[in-house]
């Protein structure tokens, strides 16, 4: 059965510092894998997707994510983070088949420090 | 980026009664889907609805759920008699072809009392 796993559930940098948000799946084949992210009574926004190609993916907002067969990871990154960057990020993989559902993680909070 | 709007934010509901709650998605669009996430927990699939049908559900999605495209243009799941455990945000989600991402709505937060 496809899932992931993001291990941190709380993260805390300070403003300026690097980010890297942990995220592992399991699944048969090659998944489509992309991060979202939702602010406080927000909607799930999208930051960035790996669907084939270059591993290392640019997304919006300076955030990156490189896909890592071997580990079986999607980590997101960010050079700089900053203070707006205040909220949750969840980790998706979804099965190349066209039109099939999304597995999420179970998030990771993260609080920036000023 | 394609829009999905979701009717209503909130709704406050008293257990049993029905509550249907929507989505207009702003743009071409082939496969739709509700998610939900219970306060605290993860993002969940309901189910998704291709060409007037649905073409998967999770166990979630029991007989007290429905969903339809009345008119072609809304998307609207209804919930026949609900519960306690049915509070939660709801997420209408659409994709636009082979290969591509999933927008969603702003969601609907759903509390039943």
């Amino acid at each position: 059965a496809q899932s992931v796993t993001q291990p941190d559930i709380h993260i805390t940098v300070s403003e300026g510092a690097s980010l890297e948000l942990r995220c592992n799946y399991s699944y048969g084949a090659t998944p489509y894998l992309f991060w979202y992210v939702q602010s406080p009574g927000q909607g799930l926004q999208l930051l960035l997707k790996y669907f084939s190609g270059d591993t290392l993916v640019q997304g919006i907002k300076g955030f990156e994510a490189e896909f890592k067969r071997s580990q079986s990871s999607f980590n997101l990154r960010k050079p700089s983070v900053h203070w707006s960057d205040a909220a949750e990020y969840f980790c998706a993989v979804g099965p190349m088949e066209y039109g099939n559902k999304l597995v999420f993680g179970a998030g990771t909070i993260l609080r920036v420090k000023s | 980026e394609p829009e999905v709007t979701q009717t209503p934010s909130h709704q406050v509901t008293q257990m049993g009664q029905e509550v249907i709650l929507r989505c207009v998605p702003i743009s071409n669009h082939l496969y739709f889907y509700w998610y939900r996430q219970i306060l605290g927990q993860k993002v969940e699939f309901l189910v998704s609805f291709y060409n007037n049908e649905i073409s998967e559900k999770s166990e979630i999605f029991d007989d007290q759920f429905s969903v339809e495209r009345p008119d072609g243009s809304n998307f609207t799941l209804k919930i026949r008699s609900t519960k306690l455990e049915d509070s939660a945000m709801y997420f209408c989600a659409i994709t636009q072809g082979e290969g591509t991402e999933a927008f969603f709505g702003q969601g609907t937060r759903l509390t039943v009392v």
